[in-house]
C-alpha cells in the first residue's frame, strides 16, 4: 500500500526561527507535492518536484524553500518563519500528474509563535 | 492556471438523505478532476475522478461525480449518507498539459443521525 509519511506531526516555533518539515514516500513515485490548509482557503501548492535534485514553485511559494534529495525525500524549509504561516502542511506523491492519484501524508501543525 | 470554486463551504443533511457538493472550475483546455476526502486530522483520500468518456463516474462508498463541460462543474454525488460520510471533501483540478493538481476550499459535509 502507497505511503507517505511526515514529520515532526507537530511543532511549535518561534517567530525568526527556522522550521524543517520532512516527508518520506515509499511508492516509488516521482512526484512529489507541499501544500498548506488553511481555513476557507482549502489546500493551496507551495512547491513540488517530478525528480531529484529539482523542486518547482507553486502558487505561494515565497517564505519557503524546498529540497529535494533524493526520489523518497522531499523537505519544506521555512528560513525566517513567520505568525502567517501557522498552518497545517501537507506532503503528497503521485506517480505522475493529470489523471494519477495524490497520495498524501497525514499532516504536520505548525503553530508559530 | 486552472481554479476551483466550491460554494458551499457546510452542508448537513441526515442519515439516509441525498446530498450533492458541488464544485466548479475554470480552465480554458482539456482537465483532469478529483474529488478527495479528509476525515477529521487525517490526510486527504482519493474517491474518484474523470478524465475521459462516461461523464458520470463511479468511487468508493456509493459515491458518484458528473462532469459538465458546458457548465464547466463537476458535482459529487451520494443517494443515501451514512454517519461515517461526514468529512471535508475537496474538488481538484489538474490540467492536461500536466502541471501540479489545484484544490478548492472544501466542502465540510456534516450527517446526523
Amino acid at each position: 500500500e502507497a505511503a507517505v509519511t511526515q514529520s515532526p506531526r507537530s511543532k511549535v516555533a518561534v517567530t525568526g526561527g527556522k522550521v524543517t518539515l520532512s516527508c518520506h514516500q515509499t511508492n516509488n513515485h516521482d512526484y512529489m507535492y507541499w501544500y498548506r490548509q488553511d481555513t476557507g482557503h482549502g489546500l493551496r501548492l507551495i512547491h513540488y518536484s517530478y525528480v531529484a535534485d529539482s523542486t518547482e514553485k507553486g502558487d505561494i511559494p515565497d517564505g519557503y524553500k524546498a529540497s529535494r534529495p533524493s526520489q523518497e525525500n522531499f523537505s519544506l524549509i521555512l528560513e525566517l518563519a513567520s505568525l502567517s504561516q501557522t498552518a497545517v502542511y501537507f506532503c503528497a506523491s503521485s506517480e505522475g500528474q493529470g489523471a494519477y492519484e495524490q497520495y498524501f501524508g497525514p499532516g504536520t501543525r505548525l503553530t508559530v509563535l | 492556471t486552472q481554479t476551483v470554486s466550491q460554494s458551499d463551504a457546510h452542508v448537513t443533511v441526515f442519515e439516509g438523505d441525498s446530498v450533492e457538493l458541488r464544485c466548479n472550475y475554470s480552465y480554458g483546455g482539456s482537465i483532469y478532476l478529483s474529488w478527495y476526502i479528509q476525515h477529521h486530522g487525517r490526510g486527504l483520500q482519493f474517491l474518484l475522478k474523470y478524465y475521459s468518456g462516461n461523464p458520470v463516474v463511479q468511487g468508493v462508498n456509493g459515491f458518484e461525480a458528473e462532469f459538465s463541460k458546458s457548465d464547466s462543474s463537476f458535482h459529487l454525488r451520494k443517494a443515501s449518507v451514512h454517519w461515517s460520510d461526514s468529512a471535508v471533501y475537496f474538488c481538484a483540478v489538474s490540467a492536461r498539459n500536466n502541471n501540479a493538481p489545484r484544490f478548492g476550499a472544501g466542502t465540510k459535509l456534516t450527517v446526523k443521525p
